[in-house]
């Protein structure tokens, strides 16, 4: 089992859409989460940091459920600009940030 | 302020010549990170350093793979003798504290 598994994508939705995207980790000691966002031959960047109360950033929800190890994020009215991939990281207690193949997010017109 | 930056940002090679790889770390990061992202593996750690001495080296592929950081602004990762599987976007991130990392630009790496 991979130490941290998302959805296969890709995500085909029309802009205004609402898109949620999941992600599951292995180790139960993990500690900090994040999602980062990569655009197409660009590095990634971290999008926002996920907290056990949830956080909203403006059209982006995240949440995270430690009991199931479970991480999503939620993209309201999304936009063209959104269209990426999308990672989910997991920071283990006392290890390296370990990092989702990514779901690739396509937001058309 | 300027971020993580690496050179070059693009490498053609010949199998067998010797790549190296640099970076600049954001100044006052004391975590410095290498990866290396293909299609089929995705997003991998090769080697990390903290306070330029290197913790986590078990990601390196094999001993053609080197890296090194004599001081808290400077890094590079060498490849000798490479080979065409190493052909991959490399990427050096930085960050204070190991968690929220910075990303650099990349070096796409073509080896024929």
């Amino acid at each position: 089992r991979k130490e941290v598994e998302q959805d296969p994508g890709p995500f085909n939705v029309p802009e205004g859409a609402t898109v949620a995207f999941n992600c599951t980790y292995s180790n139960s000691a993990s500690q900090s989460f994040f999602w980062y966002r990569q655009d197409c031959r660009k590095e990634p960047k971290l999008l926002m940091s996920v907290y056990s109360s949830g956080n909203e950033d403006g059209r982006f929800t995240a949440q995270l459920n430690r009991a199931s190890q479970y991480i999503s994020l939620l993209i309201r009215d999304s936009k063209l600009s959104d269209s990426a991939t999308y990672l989910c990281v997991v920071f283990p207690y006392g290890g390296k940030l370990i990092f989702g193949q990514g779901t690739e997010l396509s937001v058309k017109p | 302020d300027a971020g993580v930056i690496q050179s070059p940002r693009h490498e053609v090679t010949e199998m067998g010549q010797e790549v190296t790889l640099r970076c600049k770390p954001i100044s006052g990061h004391d975590y410095l990170f290498w990866y290396r992202q293909t299609m089929m593996r995705g997003l991998e750690l090769l080697i990390y350093f903290n306070n330029n001495v290197p913790i986590d080296d078990s990601g390196m592929p094999e001993d053609r793979f080197s890296a090194k950081m004599p001081n808290a602004s400077f890094s590079t990762l060498k490849i000798q003798p490479s080979e065409p599987r190493d052909s991959a976007v490399y990427f050096c991130a930085s960050s204070l504290g190991s968690t929220m990392q910075y990303f650099g630009p990349g070096t796409r790496l073509t080896v024929t």
